[in-house]
């Protein structure tokens, strides 16, 4: 089946620096999707992309949907405490939502 | 933002025990999804439904089953709880239609601890 590779895995910054992380495909997607999930909480819906070359930003965060439709970046700009938590990119052809891995941030003060 | 609301947000349960976890979506999605997520680790999609009777299984083997009689309600059910089904559990929904159906939206959870 499709798969996706996020990267970093994990990721120590110190407050205020940015933060870039990626996620890359076998397959061509249509869609691609950027969460963050808190613990013991669901993902919630950073930003969503459709088209090849997309950017698009929220507040401190900015993605982009890569023109090969096979990748996305996510990069958050100076970071805080509150950016803790797991970053997962998701990505969909014509298929169901695949996942990545999932990125994990740890902001030190 | 989305409006899906998962019961109960915990709940521990001895092993043999029937148990059923309710989600309900008041967005009138057709799509709906059940992922299954141990602490910090990867989502697996376990079941999705396109719509009203229609019920198909993911990516994970799971023991649970689930039922779409009404547009807005999907709940998961297991028979009999075993201590590999403790996890968290998310319910999901999205938009039948266009290039956004496949945007989902997560509940909160419910983690399970089968003891």
């Amino acid at each position: 089946g499709q798969q996706l590779n996020q990267s970093p895995q994990s990721m120590f910054i110190q407050e205020g620096e940015d933060v870039s992380m990626n996620c890359t495909s076998s397959s061509i997607f249509n869609t691609w999707l950027w969460y963050k999930q808190d613990p013991g909480e669901g993902p919630v819906l950073l930003i969503a992309l459709y088209k090849a070359g997309e950017l698009t930003s929220n507040g401190r965060l900015t993605a982009q949907f890569g023109i090969t439709r096979k990748d996305s970046f996510l990069n958050i700009s100076a970071s805080i405490p509150s950016d803790v938590g797991i970053y997962f990119c998701a990505g969909s052809g014509n298929t169901p939502l695949v996942f990545g891995k999932g990125t994990r941030l740890s902001v030190i003060a | 933002e989305a409006d899906i609301y998962q019961t109960p947000r915990y709940l521990v349960i001895g092993t043999g025990k029937k148990i059923t976890l309710e989600c309900s979506q008041t967005m009138g999605h057709d799509k709906m999804y059940w992922y299954q997520q141990d602490p910090g680790m990867e989502l697996h999609l376990i079941h999705y439904s396109y719509g009203v009777n229609s019920t198909e299984k993911g990516d994970l083997s799971s023991e649970s089953t689930v039922s779409r009689i009404r547009t807005e309600h999907f709940p998961l059910t297991l028979e009999s709880a075993r201590p590999s089904h403790t996890s968290q559990y998310l319910c999901a929904s999205s938009e039948a239609r266009g290039g956004r159906g496949n945007t989902i939206y997560f509940g909160e959870g419910s983690w399970l601890t089968v003891v």
